[in-house]
């Protein structure tokens, strides 16, 4: 099956940084999406990025399916961004995998 | 609000016991997914439904079983339970089955196996 890999694995950031998460696929891809796991454990629907580029607020994503890799841009970042990110693909037969997070604490 | 109702939302029980977690997908959503997420783990896929029939297993054990019915709701059981059963299951639903569209996740449920 499709392997994700996602980095970084943990990451600490003071209020108000920027960062950027990575998403790696092992193989061609017919869907992409984020989650964002909140410390309460709710899994909210962050991007559905098969390719290209969105945006929504402090957050955008891009998804480069040729070279098979996705980037979560957080900018400005703020303490309630903390939790852990997810990356979900879907490969062949419609199974969805996903990555094993990249945990974020935002620190004030 | 995904629209993905989870019930119940914490269950504690006994090794051994049998438990049903329940879903109801999004209103017109077709597929249904579980997920099991044990503590600090990542989310592994149990299953897929899509209009009452199976359609991708993932790391399901024998113990548990699914199924989803004619109106779309899904339920997982899970039997003879064990310790490292204790985790938080997932349902997800979308709603196209030729290929997957935005997965959308119920808030959970929380089972403790004591």
């Amino acid at each position: 099956g499709i392997q994700v890999e996602q980095s970084p694995p943990d990451l600490i950031l003071q209020e108000g940084a920027n960062s950027t998460l990575r998403c790696n696929f092992s193989d061609s891809v017919n869907n992409l999406q984020w989650f964002h796991q909140n410390p309460w454990g709710q899994l909210i629907n962050l991007f559905y990025i098969p390719s290209g580029t969105k945006q929504n607020g402090r957050l955008s994503a891009t998804t480069v399916a040729t070279e098979r890799y996705s980037l979560l841009y957080i900018s400005s970042s703020q303490t309630t961004d903390s939790g852990v990110y997810f990356c979900a693909v879907t490969g062949g037969y419609q199974k969805v995998t996903f990555g094993i997070g990249t945990k974020l604490q935002v620190i004030p | 609000d995904s629209g993905v109702t989870q019930t119940p939302k914490h269950l504690i029980t006994a090794t051994g016991q049998r438990v049903t977690l329940r879903c109801s997908p999004r209103s017109g959503d077709l597929s249904v997914y579980w997920y099991q997420q044990s503590l600090d783990q990542g989310l592994q896929f149990l299953i897929q439904y899509y209009n009452g029939e199976e359609r991708a297993k993932g790391n399901i054990l024998e113990r548990f079983s699914a199924q989803q019915f004619p109106d779309l709701h899904s339920e997982l059981n899970l039997s003879s339970l064990e310790l490292g059963d204790s985790a938080l299951y997932f349902c997800a639903s979308s709603a196209r089955a030729g290929e997957t569209g935005e997965l959308f996740f119920g808030e959970g449920s929380r089972l403790t196996v004591l």
